[in-house]
């Protein structure tokens, strides 16, 4: 059956560094995938979105890889601040009207 | 631009009574999504509708959960009879299209508690 890994486990890392975050999947065949930052207490709110065709995708602070072989994507935070503490998902969808489904998310702790 | 609205915002209710959850939204988002979030996990989706229809309903305990979206707007979930298990934060969540894969809008989710 189709399974999305995220390191349960919470990230805690120093300000100032990158924050790298982990999505393996097996079984599954996305032709795209995203990540959220959800915050305790709300919904989870969209970060980035990268297709099957694409290597990376970058937004300000944020990177995302995506290695079809590997069947990963590495999820970065550079320059890290204590507002990046979040927990973030990991989703994939095979396109078109399939379902998306989530990771269970990592927390990240930045620590001042 | 107004975000996803959900009501209500808590809810507590005693196993085997039934519950309703309202979700509007975003204007102009063709698809909407139900989903139920356990403590600890990620949202799994219930239900996908794209204006009225059903897309997506494998994962809806169809026994219990039922949803409909009228008119291809406002949706409602509903549980009937509550099991403890379905204790969990309920997100709605809208795009503008599925078919070509756009993010999707949350809101803050309805929490759930079954005693």
């Amino acid at each position: 059956s189709q399974k999305i890994e995220q390191n349960s486990e919470a990230l805690n890392i120093q300000e100032g560094k990158t924050a790298t975050l982990t999505c393996n999947y097996t079984n599954y065949s996305p032709a795209y995938l995203q990540w959220y930052r959800q915050d305790p207490g709300r919904g989870p709110v969209f970060l980035l979105l990268i297709r099957e065709n694409e290597k990376e995708k970058r937004k300000e602070r944020l990177k995302v890889t995506f290695d079809t072989t590997l069947k990963q994507s590495l999820f970065h935070i550079t320059a890290s601040q204590p507002a990046d503490s979040a927990t973030y998902l990991c989703a994939l969808s095979g396109g078109g009207y399939q379902k998306v489904t989530f990771g269970i998310g990592t927390k990240l702790q930045v620590i001042p | 631009e107004a975000g996803v609205a959900q009501s209500p915002r808590y809810k507590i209710i005693e196993k085997r009574q039934s519950v309703a959850f309202w979700c509007n939204p975003i204007s102009g988002h063709a698809t909407l999504y139900w989903y139920q979030q356990i403590l600890g996990q990620g949202p799994k989706l219930l239900i996908q509708f794209q204006n009225n229809g059903v897309v997506d309903d494998s994962q809806l305990p169809k026994d219990r959960f039922s949803a409909e979206r009228l008119k291809g707007v406002d949706s409602t979930l509903k549980i009937q009879p509550a099991k403890l298990e379905d204790s969990a934060v309920y997100l709605c969540a809208s795009s503008l299209s599925s078919g070509d894969t756009y993010e999707q809008y949350f809101g803050p989710g309805t929490r759930l508690t079954v005693t």
